[in-house]
């Protein structure tokens, strides 16, 4: 099963400032279906990037996806009030699929 | 507008069984896999299985192989997962969720990206 490794555990920033979340994979990701999640507390996961970097209907433009193969980046350009959550990466290329352990974004 | 809702929070001991349904609404119940992913406290995310709602393809994570059983009712838009031989590390958020890609694109039934959730159902095991 392939693992992934979120980094860092906690990010603390500042609204308007930018977040880079590294994701890296124990193994090549197949067909980079590499996925990333927002969850805030109490709510489903909320789907945000698809196929490492298509954007998902309804999601500013402030979000975006990067990389391919192991390693992988979310990059929030200006953090807004309500992104301040969890993220999660996703690989869904090899079954069973499976989830990183997550980043929490938080007010610094 | 496009939605899947789940049952209610379960209670369950040890050694039985829980049933969780999930509704959809606002698309083709049809065109798209429903997959159920389990969130237990402190743990990570965890794909359990997939199911076409058309009918044929059903395919279980093997970690849950011989205890998940899901099914569909074409008649109400619903799916069902029924999870056996319950255990206290079963206790979890149970979600449904929408595979993003078309089911008729899907060459291999297995994992995929999600882009509609359930809200959750809570299943507590207690010994």
């Amino acid at each position: 099963e392939i693992v992934l490794t979120q980094s860092p555990g906690t990010l603390s920033l500042s609204p308007g400032k930018r977040a880079t979340l590294s994701c890296r994979a124990s193994q090549s990701v197949s067909s980079n279906y590499l996925a990333w999640y927002q969850q805030k507390r109490g709510q489903a996961p909320r789907l945000l990037i698809y196929g490492a970097s298509s954007r998902a209907t309804g999601i500013p433009g402030r979000f975006s996806g990067s990389g391919s193969g192991t390693d992988f980046t979310l990059t929030i350009s200006r953090l807004e009030p309500e992104d301040f959550a969890v993220y999660y990466c996703q690989q869904y290329g090899t079954s069973p699929g499976s989830f990183g352990q997550g980043t929490k974004v938080e007010i610094k | 507008q496009v939605q899947l809702v789940q049952s209610g929070p379960e209670v369950r001991k040890s050694g039985a069984s829980v049933k969780v349904s999930c509704k959809a609404s606002g698309y083709t119940f049809s065109t798209y896999y429903i997959h159920w992913v389990r969130q237990a406290p402190g743990q990570r995310l965890e794909w359990m299985g997939i199911i076409n709602p058309s009918g044929g393809s059903i395919k279980y994570a093997q970690k849950f192989q011989g205890r998940v059983t899901m099914t569909r009712d074409t008649s109400t838009s619903t799916v069902y997962m029924e999870l056996s031989s319950l255990r206290s590390e079963d206790t979890a958020v149970y979600y449904c969720a929408r595979g993003e890609r078309p089911s008729i694109t899907m060459i291999v039934v297995g994992p995929d990206a999600f882009d509609i959730w359930g809200q959750g159902t809570m299943v507590t095991v207690s010994s």
